[in-house]
């Protein structure tokens, strides 16, 4: 199975702040990476596809680069409503396997 | 407009099989390159991928969970069905059912979800 890891697993940020969540493969999974935001009580939505793709809809300030085992989201400034909880999701090779997932709250 | 809705019972006992539907509309599931995946979450916790089924029928499923699971479709009736059998409380979660395909060009993985359904294992 690849494991996914990301870092930090928790941070706290300021509205405006630039923020950078990685995520971590244990083998190479080219650009087969997504990356979700979920809120409480509520299904994830993605934000980014092919691991620098952004979703139809989603702001230009979240952002996603990387490929093979090392992959970046960025928020350029952070918003009131990004405050959040953000996974990653390889689906390079079965079984699909999500990261622990990186909680984002208000300093 | 792709919608995906989860149904089924809220509360299993241990030991009982679940069994969970998912409604879709705005595609089909005979389209080739198309599919349907069942994430779970427990409280708190991360989010956990637990099988997909493909147009052409090909299926896959978390290794850790293989032999509890079945995933079958019903493209006439735009259904997905998971069973998952021998429930125990640890299985108690929010399910989810999603939208795939095999390209990023048709969506690529998850790019819609339902709301969930939370289903409660307890004596």
């Amino acid at each position: 199975d690849i494991q996914m890891t990301q870092s930090p697993s928790s941070l706290s940020a300021s509205v405006g702040d630039r923020v950078t969540i990685t995520c971590r493969a244990s083998q190479g999974i080219r650009n087969d990476l997504g990356w979700y935001q979920q809120k409480p009580g509520k299904a994830p939505k993605r934000l980014i596809y092919a691991a620098s793709s952004l979703q139809s809809g989603v702001p230009s300030r979240f952002s996603g680069s990387g490929s093979g085992t090392e992959f970046t989201l960025t928020i350029s400034s952070l918003q009131p409503e990004d405050f959040a909880t953000y996974y990653c999701l390889q689906h390079n090779s079965y079984p699909f396997t999500f990261g622990p997932g990186t909680k984002v709250d208000i300093k | 407009q792709i919608t995906l809705k989860e149904s089924g019972p809220t509360l299993v006992k241990p030991t009982q099989t679940l069994t969970l539907t998912c409604t879709f509309s705005g595609f089909s599931l005979s389209t080739s390159g198309v599919g349907v995946g069942w994430i779970r979450q427990p409280p708190g916790k991360a989010l956990e991928w637990l099988a997909l089924i493909y147009w052409d029928d090909d299926k896959r499923y978390s290794p850790s969970l293989k032999s509890r699971l079945t995933i079958t479709k019903d493209t006439s009736k735009n259904q997905v069905v998971l069973t998952m059998t021998n429930m125990d409380p640890v299985d108690t979660a929010t399910y989810y059912c999603a939208h795939g395909a095999i390209v990023a060009t048709m969506g690529d993985y998850f790019d819609y979800w339902g709301q969930g359904t939370l289903v409660t294992v307890s004596s």
